[in-house]
Order: C-alpha cells, then sequence, then structure tokens
C-alpha cells in the first residue's frame, strides 16, 4: 500500500524568504501523479502544483516547483519569496496512474509566513 | 478553469433529520467525484468515490446507508447524511476528477461544507 509522509507539521518563514516543505512517499508503482495542494483558512483546497512520475523535469508554478527524487521517493515543495497569502496548510498527495485515481494524503504541514 | 461547487457551505440541523450536500463541476464534466470529511487541524479522510450512473464506493469503516451517494449526471454528486447524529458535525469536502481539457488525473476540490447537528 501507498503511504504519503510529511514529517514537519509546523513551519514558519520570514515574508520574501524561500521555504521548502517536505515529502516522501512509499510505492512500488511506476507511474502515478504526485500534488501538492494549499488549504488557506478559507479550508478550500487549491492545487499548487502536479508532477507525473515519468517526467524528470521538475515542475514549477511561478513561485512554486518542487525537488522530485523518484529514486529516493521524495517530492519536496519550494516556494520562493514567500508571501503573507501563502499561509496555510499544504498537503502533499500522491495518486497512481491507472486504477481508482484515488489520492494518498499527507499530514499536512501549516506553513505561517511572517511579516 | 476546473471550478466545483459545493451547496450548502454551512447547515445547522437537529439531531435526527437528514442533511443533502450537492457538489457540482461547473466548467466541465466529472464522471468520478470524491467525498471527504475533514476534523479540525487533520488531513482529509476519504468517504466514498461516486461514480456516474453507478453505485457509490465507500470505504472501509463508512456506513453506506448513513451517507447515501448519488452521482445522478456528469456534473452532480449528491452526499445524503442520515438521521444526523452531533458526531456526524464535521467539514465535508467533495472533489471532482477532471478538467475543462479532459484529462482525467487531478483532482479539483469544492469549498466544503460545514455540518453542526445539535
Amino acid at each position: 500500500a501507498q503511504t504519503v509522509t510529511q514529517s514537519q507539521p509546523e513551519m514558519s518563514v520570514q515574508e520574501a524568504e524561500t521555504v521548502t516543505l517536505s515529502c516522501t512517499y512509499d510505492t512500488s508503482e511506476n507511474n502515478y501523479y504526485l500534488f501538492w495542494y494549499k488549504q488557506p483558512p478559507s479550508r478550500q483546497m487549491i492545487l499548487v502544483i502536479r508532477q507525473e512520475a515519468y517526467k524528470q523535469q521538475n515542475a514549477t508554478e511561478n513561485r512554486f516547483s518542487v525537488n522530485f527524487q523518484k529514486a529516493a521517493k521524495s517530492f519536496s515543495l519550494k516556494i520562493s519569496d514567500s508571501q503573507l497569502g501563502d499561509t496555510a496548510m499544504y498537503f502533499c498527495a500522491f495518486m497512481r496512474s491507472s486504477g481508482t485515481y484515488k489520492y494518498i494524503f499527507g499530514t499536512g504541514t501549516r506553513l505561517k509566513v511572517l511579516a | 478553469g476546473a471550478v466545483v461547487s459545493q451547496h450548502p457551505s454551512w447547515v445547522i440541523c437537529k439531531s435526527g433529520t437528514s442533511v443533502k450536500i450537492e457538489c457540482r463541476s461547473l466548467d466541465f464534466q466529472a464522471t468520478t467525484m470524491f467525498w471527504y470529511r475533514q476534523f479540525p487541524k487533520q488531513s482529509l479522510m476519504l468517504m466514498a468515490t461516486s461514480n456516474e450512473g453507478s453505485k457509490a464506493t465507500y470505504e472501509q469503516g463508512v456506513e453506506k446507508d448513513k451517507f447515501l451517494i448519488n452521482h445522478a449526471s456528469l456534473t452532480l454528486s449528491t452526499l445524503t447524511v442520515t438521521s444526523a447524529h452531533p458526531e456526524d458535525s464535521s467539514f465535508y469536502i467533495c472533489s471532482a476528477l477532471g478538467a475543462p481539457t479532459g484529462s482525467t488525473d487531478t483532482q479539483y476540490f469544492g469549498p466544503g461544507t460545514r455540518l453542526t447537528v445539535l
């Protein structure tokens, strides 16, 4: 069975600084997807970034980028130039590329951006 | 694009009554939708997978007779909490698999429904 681990329950970062959130996963699958979602205080889950396992190139979305290490089963999220609006809970998720399309979520990392 | 709505956003009901929550994909068709429950400061817990035109698949430990799911169209799934009790009070979130591009590899989430049972 697949598992997703986020080892940092809480983190803080100064505004304009860079922060990295860690995520590791365990799977025997070769093809899958990985995601980072943001859940601000409004509790709306917002897709931040997604990565296909077959792509070696790390995904980027503006200030958000990932460091995808398939062999190490690691999928960290880097937030550059942190903004107050980045304060949220961040969830890492895994999905097999075939089958039920269910997500396996990590336990989340609560990020607070300090002014 | 890829907008999912939920209605109502919050509801308060008396113990023993039933509550229906709607989940709609507004700009794409979703053959698969998911229902989650989230307790404060915790991750999302998958309750069931809703497939258009077929019976929902419930996760282990979720009572199918208590949490009735209907996916009658490609844009609408409903969750009915029957005979609600205070322990059913929670935040319920739906998601729809897909996107206006037709891809089926990403879930898009509704804004959630806060249910309080008195």
